[in-house]
């Protein structure tokens, strides 16, 4: 089936500063976003979601932005702190209930 | 309120044996959902129970089965183990099949096959 994807495996930045992970999808008929934070030893935890009659959506410190033009999805985290770093993952609901993850994206986070 | 409980948390199995594992939902919660998730990779979905049926099938083989039970509470079965079988396995809850109100993860059983 049609997939969801990252563009960058791994980010490294530094406290404080912003961080934007990217996510391509391919399934047009995508209408629900969600992105996921996977902390090691941990199971996916809820960030934000969005839906496709929304381009932007905003959260504590998170923000995600939705291109359906060129099926493009990013999440920006503002002022990113050491409790960060994790395994970021978008994903789509295909068929009203079924998830579709991307491969992750690893955020590092210096101090 | 407590989450997704699984169990167990690790598991090491030989090739060609069967595993069962288990996942109570989170309160409130009467779907549940599984997934596979390989190491450096996202999970993978296997199955969703709804009502105590099977409602939606990922792209896995029969060798991999499961059961919801009146609690809503769940189990995933493998049957003629292969290495390959070796993963994270999630449990995801949520309220209705169409997880329109969210799904809410399990911290994994950890499968290793050798």
């Amino acid at each position: 089936g049609e997939s969801v994807g990252l563009h960058l495996p791994t980010l490294s930045v530094q406290e404080g500063d912003n961080s934007i992970i990217n996510c391509a999808y391919s399934n047009s008929a995508s209408d629900y976003f969600i992105w996921y934070k996977q902390e090691s030893g941990k199971g996916p935890q809820f960030i934000i979601d969005i839906r496709s009659n929304m381009d932007k959506r905003q959260g504590q410190r998170v923000t995600v932005l939705l291109n359906k033009t060129v099926k493009h999805l990013s999440l920006q985290i503002a002022a990113t702190q050491p409790g960060d770093s994790a395994v970021y993952f978008c994903a789509d609901l295909e068929y009203g209930n079924k998830l579709v993850f991307g491969a992750g994206t690893i955020l590092r986070v210096k101090s | 309120d407590a989450g997704v409980t699984q169990s167990p948390t690790h598991l090491i199995k030989t090739r060609g044996q069967q595993v069962t594992l288990r996942c109570s939902p989170k309160s409130g919660h009467d779907t549940v959902s599984w997934y596979q998730q390989a190491l450096g990779q996202g999970p993978q979905f296997i199955f969703q129970y709804y009502e105590e049926e099977e409602r939606q099938r990922g792209n896995f083989p029969d060798r991999f089965s499961g059961h919801q039970f009146p609690n809503y509470s769940s189990e995933l079965n493998v049957n003629a183990l292969l290495l390959g079988d070796s993963a994270l396995y999630l449990c995801a809850s949520s309220l209705g099949a169409g997880g329109n109100y969210g799904y809410t993860f399990g911290s994994g059983t950890r499968l290793t096959v050798v």
